[in-house]
């Protein structure tokens, strides 16, 4: 059974660092995995989407590896701003029975001014 | 659609009661997918439609909850006897139903259990 964790669960930095999140899963058979971004009270964001044959993809100041072999992706936000805050959450699609995705319970990111 | 829509935004009931959640996802997606998040967790899966019929109902908690998608659009969960447990957001999301494909979600509707 896919398990998906993310570490840290809350993060806090000043503006303008470089961070990255963590994403890693117990089964290595994926189709993709995506980041999203939720802000309170809101629904889910997509951020970007990895095939399990590509190494990252990248949007503006954010950018995401995924090393299928051990299990983990990582997302790189460059230049931290304060509208950064909010929910990080990934979520990887299985290759075996159907296309579902299994979401990690998400870093909890807050960008100072 | 230009996205993902889901009404009502906040029910509130009594327990014991019936609900119906609607999901309208976005024009030409023909999947469709219910999770269910509760505070400080990540979405939970409930069911995935692929057209009309559903491809995998695993994640339905038990018999009170049931979902439709007739007519492989629209869809409805429905929750009979609603319990306080049932609390939480409902949150439903639509792609393009090819393997792989990104999910793009509502702004969910949030179930209350008084």
């Amino acid at each position: 059974k896919q398990e998906v964790t993310q570490i840290p669960a809350a993060l806090s930095v000043p503006e303008g660092e470089n961070l990255v999140l963590n994403c890693s899963f117990t089964d290595s058979a994926i189709y993709n995995l995506q980041w999203f971004r939720q802000d309170p009270g809101k629904g889910l964001t997509s951020l970007l989407l990895i095939q399990s044959s590509q190494r990252e993809q990248t949007s503006g100041r954010l950018n995401a590896s995924l090393d299928k072999s051990s299990g983990r992706s990582t997302l790189y936000i460059a230049a931290s701003q304060p509208g950064d805050s909010a929910t990080y959450l990934c979520a990887v699609m299985g290759t075996s029975g159907t296309y579902k995705y299994i979401f990690g319970t998400g870093t909890r990111l807050k960008v100072l001014a | 659609g230009a996205g993902v829509s889901q009404t009502p935004s906040n029910k509130v009931t009594e327990k014991g009661k019936y609900v119906e959640l609607r999901c309208d996802p976005i024009s030409g997606h023909t999947a469709l997918y219910w999770y269910r998040q509760s505070l400080g967790q990540g979405p939970e899966f409930l069911i995935y439609f692929q057209g009309t019929g559903a491809a995998d109902d695993s994640g339905l908690p038990n018999d009170r909850f049931f979902a439709v998608r007739p007519e492989g659009s629209v869809s409805t969960l429905k929750i009979q006897r609603t319990e306080r447990g049932d609390s939480a957001v409902y949150l439903c999301a639509s792609s393009l139903g090819l393997p792989g494909g990104e999910l793009f979600f509502g702004e969910g509707s949030r179930l209350t259990v008084l």
